[in-house]
């Protein structure tokens, strides 16, 4: 049982260059969301899919876009990358988008923006 | 004012001694509360959650949660060199319900 995946670990980007950060879910979850980490902080939330066809912004949307391709897929987007983005980005889902649910962290992408 | 505070640490206990770690929020409507044990480079992963006010325990931890002063805690008793990591709270709103806001981390050091 893979859990939630992300891909890839690793990423260098030059300042606007576009990519898409992969998470893939096979625990048949409702509720997916996108977190970015910067060093000595938590976690911060970028956009949320609360069910399948639904997403929404978190705390700091700005300069990324998300797709819920599928039940178990949820990506994000950076369209023109920018230092400020240089992050340790983590997906995660949920049973559903409810009170008392365990969320279920990937590994991790490690982005550097030069 | 952040939404959820913890102690800035870093917090370093000898071992087998208690390691108490401190969460405040700002949030009245904050109905679920948990913490997360994060080792370097890695993801964060569920100790343990808490709803109800007073305590509760799993092993070595114990969480304490008192809403009316919008504090919550977790006590590792008889600590181990395993548990030095980075330990994340985190809170839940009814208005909203599975979007978690976290506070920045304490971390912890568990010397032999």
């Amino acid at each position: 049982n893979a859990g939630v995946t992300q891909t890839p670990k690793f990423q260098v980007l030059k300042t606007g260059q576009s990519m898409t950060l992969q998470c893939a879910q096979d625990m048949n979850h409702n509720s997916m969301y996108w977190y970015r980490q910067d060093p000595g902080m938590g976690l911060r939330l970028i956009y949320y899919s609360a069910s399948e066809g639904t997403t929404d912004k978190g705390e700091v949307p700005n300069g990324y876009n998300v797709s819920r391709l599928n039940k178990r897929e949820f990506s994000l987007r950076l369209e023109s990358a920018a230092p400020s983005q240089t992050s340790v980005y983590f997906c995660a889902s949920l049973p559903g988008h409810t009170l008392n649910t365990e969320a279920f962290f990937g590994q991790g992408t490690r982005l550097t923006v030069v | 004012q952040k939404e959820v505070e913890q102690n800035s640490g870093p917090l370093s206990v000898p071992e087998g001694a208690i390691a108490s770690l401190n969460c405040t929020y700002s949030d009245r409507g904050s109905q679920s509360f948990f913490w997360y044990r994060q080792y370097s480079g890695k993801s964060p992963e569920l100790i343990m959650f808490i709803y109800s006010n007073g305590d509760k325990e799993d092993g070595r931890f114990t969480a304490q949660l008192n809403k009316a002063s919008q504090y919550v805690s977790l006590l590792i008793r008889d600590s181990q060199p395993s548990d030095s990591a980075t330990y994340l709270c985190a809170v839940r709103v009814s208005t909203n319900a599975g979007k978690s806001t976290f506070g920045d981390g304490t971390t912890l050091t568990v010397k032999p």
